[in-house]
């Protein structure tokens, strides 16, 4: 089964930008997705956005259009999420979960994430 | 609007059926999944397409839906089943995903 390995904890001060990896155990990204989600502390789950391998595109969510930037190396199977001028309520943990080749060729069908990484704290602190 | 509406909290006791309601007028467009969360793990796909199972999850899980309602059904709670629960679906202009805000399961 394909597993989701993500990078370790970052603490950054605002302003600042942050890079967290997804690496998969296969070759899940091909002509598929990776989908990215966080979850403040005691919160909810927010999506931000997915990157497409499978069209080559990306659509993140209204909220964080302009500071979300998603990218695939398919070669190494590796997705990645840079989220750049950051603020305190940017504090979260962020996961990593992929997106079903039969889920991005057609979202008429349905849109489900699975599986997902571990999460990587992401804490925002002067 | 595209909102997911779910209660924060739903209880049951052992053996007991729990249900868990998402609300939303974008349900009667779109499918809806449903993933439980532990404390400390990442969340888990426990339905997908309004009511199918992923392998391995297991058969106490079910999901139905209706115009603007879906519902996670879980037959014969047992403790390890105290979780939260989100339900997700998705606005295909962008296409745009959306999660409720999460239900608790308490299993008393």
């Amino acid at each position: 089964q394909v597993q989701l390995v993500q990078s370790g904890a970052e603490v950054k001060k605002p302003g600042a930008s942050v890079k967290v990896s997804c690496k998969a155990s296969g070759q899940i990204f091909s002509n598929s997705g990776v989908t990215w989600v966080r979850q403040a502390p005691g919160q909810g789950l927010e999506w931000m956005g997915w990157s497409s391998t499978y069209n080559d595109k990306t659509n993140y969510s209204k909220r964080l259009q302009g500071r979300v930037f998603m990218t695939t190396e398919t070669s190494t199977n590796t997705a990645y999420m840079e989220l750049r001028n950051l603020r305190s309520d940017d504090t979260a943990v962020y996961y990593c979960a992929g997106v079903d080749d039969v889920v991005v060729k057609d979202t008429s069908n349905g849109v489900w994430f699975d599986p997902w990484g571990q999460g990587t704290l992401v804490t925002v602190s002067s | 609007s595209f909102e997911l509406t779910q209660p924060p909290s739903v209880s049951v006791s052992p053996g007991q059926t729990a249900r868990i309601t998402c609300s939303g007028d974008a349900l009667s467009k779109q499918s809806a999944c449903w993933y439980q969360q532990k404390p400390g793990q990442a969340p888990v796909l426990v339905i997908h397409r309004d009511s199918e199972r992923p392998s391995g999850i297991p058969e106490r899980f079910s999901a139905s839906s209706s115009g603007t309602i879906v519902t996670l059904s879980i037959s014969g709670v047992q403790a390890e089943d105290e979780a939260d629960y989100y339900c997700q679906s998705a606005d295909n202009s962008g296409p745009y995903v959306l999660f409720g805000g999460g239900t608790k399961l308490t299993v008393l």
